[in-house]
């Protein structure tokens, strides 16, 4: 499958505790973005990075932060875990360029803070 | 502020009903929106943008700059539409770009 692919697909963690999720985009694909999905609040976009650099933020935490390695593949790393951090991350990539406006997303990766 | 309204969390219809999922917007620039749909157990994927005005799955949307609206609809729907429906805005920042998403409609179609 050369589609976004996202680990881990579940993870059970504490309160305090810190986690990475990692997102491979599509072949090709130099953009990579991150949404936080929660119950209410829909999908709220967190970062992008283009070629390795950060080129867009937006709601994301000082708590979390991310990058993007010289292969493309992209880690979001969430540190000092609350409840509230529970969620869906999806990771999404994109051609060259984003003006076509589609995003190809990976499958989520379910945060669940205890 | 919210950038993208869907005002319906949920939409229900039978079989063969016309469906409207709606959308609206507030952008100052010009806008270009986007509907994206995840059915269930996929992924979430491109629907249909207002600059192609194009009809996929015989869905359509017309961007409507007066209303600042962008409302999906589809005249007879099927039990295949069922799904989460995700209006999108395209935003630019700093010369960069991002898609801004709406909270979604779970549409169900009934047989």
């Amino acid at each position: 499958d050369s589609g976004v692919t996202q680990t881990p697909k579940h993870l059970i963690t504490a309160t305090g505790q810190r986690v990475t999720l990692r997102c491979s985009p599509r072949s090709g694909d130099l953009s990579v973005y991150w949404y936080q999905q929660s119950l209410d609040q829909g999908l709220q976009f967190l970062i992008q990075y283009y070629n390795g650099e950060e080129r867009a933020k937006g709601n994301i935490l000082e708590r979390f932060s991310a990058q993007q390695f010289p292969d493309l593949h992209s880690e979001l790393n969430l540190s000092s875990l609350e409840l509230g951090d529970s969620a869906l991350y999806f990771c999404a990539s994109s051609a060259d360029g984003f003006w076509t406006g589609e995003l190809f997303f990976g499958e989520g990766s379910r945060l669940t803070v205890l | 502020a919210q950038r993208v309204t869907q005002p319906e969390k949920l939409l229900s219809v039978f079989k063969g009903a016309p469906v409207e999922l709606k959308c609206n917007y507030s952008y100052s620039g010009s806008p270009e929106l986007f509907w994206y749909v995840q059915y269930s157990r996929q992924r979430l994927q491109l629907l249909l943008r207002h600059i192609s005005r194009e009809s996929i799955k015989g869905f359509t949307a017309d961007l409507n700059k007066g209303e600042t609206s962008f409302h999906l609809k589809k005249p007879f729907a099927q039990e295949e539409d069922s799904a989460m429906y995700y209006c999108a805005l395209r935003e630019d920042q700093g010369g960069s770009e991002k898609l801004v998403f709406g909270k979604g409609t779970k549409l169900t179609v009934n047989p």
